[in-house]
């Protein structure tokens, strides 16, 4: 059963266009957000979070948004580079702080 | 600071064998995590150890086990192994147990054949 899901597997945005890519859940008790990075052959990497206390978080070009009525979280990526282009994963921590669920990933591509 | 590191990057195995990945976490993480990721899955929890302990386990089955040293490396072992079993399979390590977040190591690619 996914809880976290991305339902779009790819994306093709403009280069310095908005990049924005979604995510759903289905656990209200879903405290912790995060966004991953991952480029073909390396591991995921760190991007951005969001406490279920906030309802956006910015960090340069990303900024990471919190619709708890809706579960619902987005990542705008503006401008949209080149180098962005990578698969995204959202997770969110589970109600034992333990563990984190991942949704299946968007493939973004930002076109030059 | 070396961040996580897997071994082997890619491994071929045939099916009914078994496999051990490792995985050393980052200098003082002291929690470590698997994952499988494999095509429109997503990644998958399989397990974490904390201090040698498992305290969290994924929907695997029971091919599927894993360990932990006192230096916190790991290691995750699958037995009689399929076709299916074929994933990038990840490991993160985290500074304790419900961390922020964590830091992935590049994977080990499993095919079986």
């Amino acid at each position: 059963d996914q809880q976290v899901k991305q339902n779009s597997p790819s994306l093709s945005v403009q280069e310095g266009r908005i990049s924005i890519l979604n995510c759903d859940y289905t656990n209200s008790m879903f405290d912790y957000f995060l966004w991953y990075k991952k480029y073909p052959a390396e591991g995921p990497t760190f991007l951005i979070s969001i406490s279920s206390i906030k309802d956006k978080n910015e960090d340069g070009r990303f900024t990471v948004f919190l619709n708890k009525s809706a579960k619902h979280l987005s990542l705008h990526i503006v401008p949209s580079q080149p180098g962005d282009s990578a698969v995204y994963f959202c997770a969110a921590r589970g109600d034992n702080f333990n563990k984190f669920y991942f949704g299946s990933g968007t493939k973004l591509n930002v076109k030059p | 600071k070396a961040g996580v590191t897997q071994t082997p990057r890619y491994l071929i195995k045939t099916r009914g064998q078994q496999v051990t990945l490792s995985c050393s976490p980052i200098s003082g993480h002291r929690s470590v995590s698997w994952y499988q990721q494999t095509p429109g899955q997503g990644l998958q929890f399989l397990f974490e150890y904390f201090s040698e302990t498992q305290r969290n386990k994924g929907n695997f089955p029971g091919r599927f086990s894993g360990r932990q040293f006192s230096n916190s490396r790991s290691e995750m072992n699958v037995s009689t192994l399929e076709l299916g079993d074929s994933a990038l399979y990840l490991c993160a390590s985290s500074l304790r147990q419900g961390a922020d977040g964590y830091t992935f190591g590049s994977g080990t690619r499993l095919t079986v054949v």
